[in-house]
């Protein structure tokens, strides 16, 4: 069992549509939490960053770790064509002194006009 | 700033051929990664560094080397390339954060990738 799953997809939505992309893990160790958004031939870049338990909102976008559950998500509020894209999850120990993160496999959405 | 670079973009290598990968940061980063990305693998790393003239071991090392002789630079190389490295190979940097905090500034910066085909 790897240690961070999230779902591949596809995921195809109508422009405006709500987004939730998910991603479970085993390590209670883990205390922060990213998602990267990685457009078709470009590197990830950081799109939400959290500690620990709660919610955080950013625009259209927010991000929710639930860590009695071991589940991470980021919601996409009235998406557009250029949220498509492929969101990757990511995390990392509490105690980390190397900066390592785990990616899940990364979701690839896309968002129809 | 430049963020992070990666040279080159593309490269096509037959079985047996070496090469190396350079990745370089203008953000004063102490942490560089090396990652391989594969269709339905998600991001694997291969080596890291926590500071000039360290390396360590990461997921996949195997068939890899590195070596970070200066801290703005993080060299990846492949002695001899199998058609199982052709991959799409990224860069990243990070700076070390606070203990309890989430920053942008202590996330990982990743580069525009390196394209590799082995035959």
């Amino acid at each position: 069992q790897k240690e961070v799953e999230q779902d591949p997809g596809p995921l195809s939505v109508p422009e405006g549509a709500i987004v939730s992309l998910n991603c479970t893990y085993s390590n209670s160790a883990f205390q922060y939490f990213m998602w990267y958004r990685q457009y078709s031939r470009k590197g990830p870049e950081l799109l939400m960053y959290t500690y620990s338990s709660g919610n955080k909102e950013d625009g259209r976008f927010t991000a929710q770790v639930d860590k009695s559950s071991k589940y991470i998500s980021l919601f996409i509020r009235d998406s557009q064509p250029s949220d498509s894209a492929t969101y990757l999850c990511a995390m990392r120990l509490g105690s980390s002194n190397t900066g390592k993160l785990i990616f899940g496999q990364g979701t690839t959405l896309q968002v129809k006009p | 700033n430049a963020g992070v670079t990666q040279t080159p973009k593309f490269r096509v290598l037959k079985t047996g051929q070496s090469m190396t990968l350079l990745c370089a940061q203008d953000m004063n980063h102490e942490y560089m990664y090396w990652y391989r990305q594969d269709p339905g693998m998600g991001l694997r790393l291969i080596h890291y560094s926590v500071g000039e003239g360290t390396t360590a071991k990461g997921e996949v090392p195997d068939g890899y080397n590195v070596s970070r002789l200066k801290k703005q630079n993080f060299l990846l190389g492949l002695e001899s390339a199998a058609p199982s490295q052709t991959s799409v190979y990224f860069c990243a940097s990070s700076y070390p954060g606070l203990a309890g905090v989430a920053s942008n500034t202590d996330t990982q910066y990743f580069g525009p990738g390196t394209r590799l085909t082995v035959l």
